[in-house]
């Protein structure tokens, strides 16, 4: 069975201060790693898919890494609009299971 | 639409009433799925739609749930006999085909009295 734990479940960091979060997973054969933000009241919003070991990718103060146990999401020098509920979903390779297998989130809070 | 639609937004329903989600997904999209969600925890699958076809429907938590998705498009989630663990946030998702990204609704919020 597929599972996704992600850590810390919450964290507040200052303006500024840069930290990670973390997604550990198992799955037999990943097609992919999916993160997602969450705002209050609202659906998931796409942030990034990664596909191999070693890959990574970026956007503004967002960069996501995997290896073949676990992801990353490193924010650098965050802002108060980092604020969110950001999570992780594995993608198996088996092409009978079209689903995606969600991690229960960590919470973000950036203080001015 | 440029984005997945959800109607209704916000339900209140009496415990035991029947109640209908509807999904709208973006225009072209084959795969359709519905989750789950209760608060604090991570979306939980419940059904797939490749068009009309309802491929997998593992994640349904019982025979009150039922799901169509009847010309491949709009997709409505029907819950009869509502119960107060039915209460949580209904999130409807399409992608172009498996395997592809999946964009979400913002959800239709379900509570149960």
């Amino acid at each position: 069975e597929d599972q996704v734990t992600q850590s810390p479940e919450a964290l507040r960091l200052q303006e500024g201060e840069s930290s990670s979060l973390n997604c550990s997973y198992t799955v037999s054969g990943l097609r992919g790693l999916f993160w997602y933000r969450q705002d209050p009241g609202k659906g998931p919003e796409f942030l990034f898919t990664l596909y191999s070991a070693g890959e990574e990718k970026e956007k503004e103060r967002l960069k996501a890494t995997l290896t073949k146990k676990e992801s990353f999401l490193h924010i650098t020098a965050p802002k108060p609009e980092d604020s969110a509920t950001y999570l992780c979903a594995v993608l198996p390779m088996d092409t009978g299971r079209r689903a995606l297998t969600f991690g229960s989130g960590t919470r973000l809070q950036v203080q001015p | 639409g440029a984005g997945v639609s959800q109607s209704p937004r916000y339900k209140v329903a009496k415990r035991g009433q029947d109640v209908a989600l509807r999904c709208d997904p973006i225009s072209g999209h084959v795969s359709l799925f519905w989750y789950q969600q209760a608060l604090g925890q991570g979306p939980e699958f419940l059904t797939y739609f490749q068009n009309e076809a309802q491929l997998d429907k593992s994640g349904l938590p019982s025979d009150r749930f039922f799901a169509e998705r009847p010309e491949g498009s709009v997709s409505t989630l029907k819950i009869q006999r509502t119960q107060q663990e039915d209460s949580a946030v209904y999130l409807c998702a399409s992608s172009l085909e498996a395997g592809n990204t999946i964009y979400f609704g913002e959800g239709s919020w379900l509570t149960v009295v």
